[in-house]
């Protein structure tokens, strides 16, 4: 078990272009989650998924933002039309029951610069 | 709407001295609260969590407190280590706003001295 991985780790795109990001829970996690952090600030909630099912929806997650888990496995986040105020750490993680478990793990996030 | 606040973005302690680091909250409905910790280029990792209905939790040299009628609750590290170096973030989840939604405060990066 090699922990929750995230791809890439840096991303450098200019404005106005798509970009996607990939993220492998630990297996057998069936809860899968994004967030994004900005510089001084923490983490802030934007999706969450059980299995493919994508259950809670933040109001930052734009219509430019959508993510996926197709077959309840791994994730895809894609952001359309980027913009500057995109650019931030986007933090995937996993767990098998809800938060406060020790089971809960981050990845190391994939960083967005949007030039 | 900041609804979970450290107020001390730094702090500094001495190597074996106890640190103390204090989150705010102003949701009555969060009824969980963890304590994550943070090196650079690494994602968060869990340290310690307190349920709402008790006021103290234990692990190791880590004690998480929570006053609810003050809405804070603090994390207490003795003895301070080298290593304990890091950002730490409270969190909270709030079970009307979904359960899976953890609402993080700003963080207070750590420095233990030698």
């Amino acid at each position: 078990d090699t922990g929750v991985s995230q791809n890439p780790r840096h991303k450098i795109t200019k404005r106005g272009q798509n970009v996607t990001f990939r993220c492998d829970p630990i297996s057998e996690h069936n809860r899968l989650y994004w967030y994004r952090q900005t510089l001084g600030q923490g983490p802030e909630f934007l999706t969450y998924f059980q299995n493919e099912a994508q259950l809670e929806k933040s109001r930052l997650l734009s219509d430019r933002f959508s993510a996926e888990r197709p077959k309840g496995s791994f994730s895809t986040l894609e952001i359309q039309r980027t913009e500057q105020g995109d650019s931030a750490m986007y933090l995937c993680a996993s767990s098998s029951r809800g938060w406060g478990d020790t089971e809960a793990f981050f990845g190391q996030g994939t960083r967005l610069t949007v030039v | 709407d900041q609804q979970v606040k450290q107020n001390s973005p730094s702090l500094s302690v001495q190597e074996g001295r106890i640190s103390i680091l204090n989150c705010d909250y102003t949701n009555s409905m969060f009824d969980y609260f963890l304590w994550y910790k943070k090196y650079p280029a690494e994602g968060p990792t869990f340290l310690i969590s307190i349920s709402s209905i008790k006021d103290k939790n234990e692990d190791g040299r880590f004690t998480v407190f929570l006053n609810k009628s003050a809405k804070h609750l603090s994390l207490h590290i003795v003895p301070s280590q080298p290593g304990d170096s890091a950002v730490y973030f409270c969190a909270a989840s709030d079970p009307i706003q979904g359960a899976q939604k953890l609402v993080f405060g700003q963080g207070t990066r750590l420095t233990i001295n030698p």
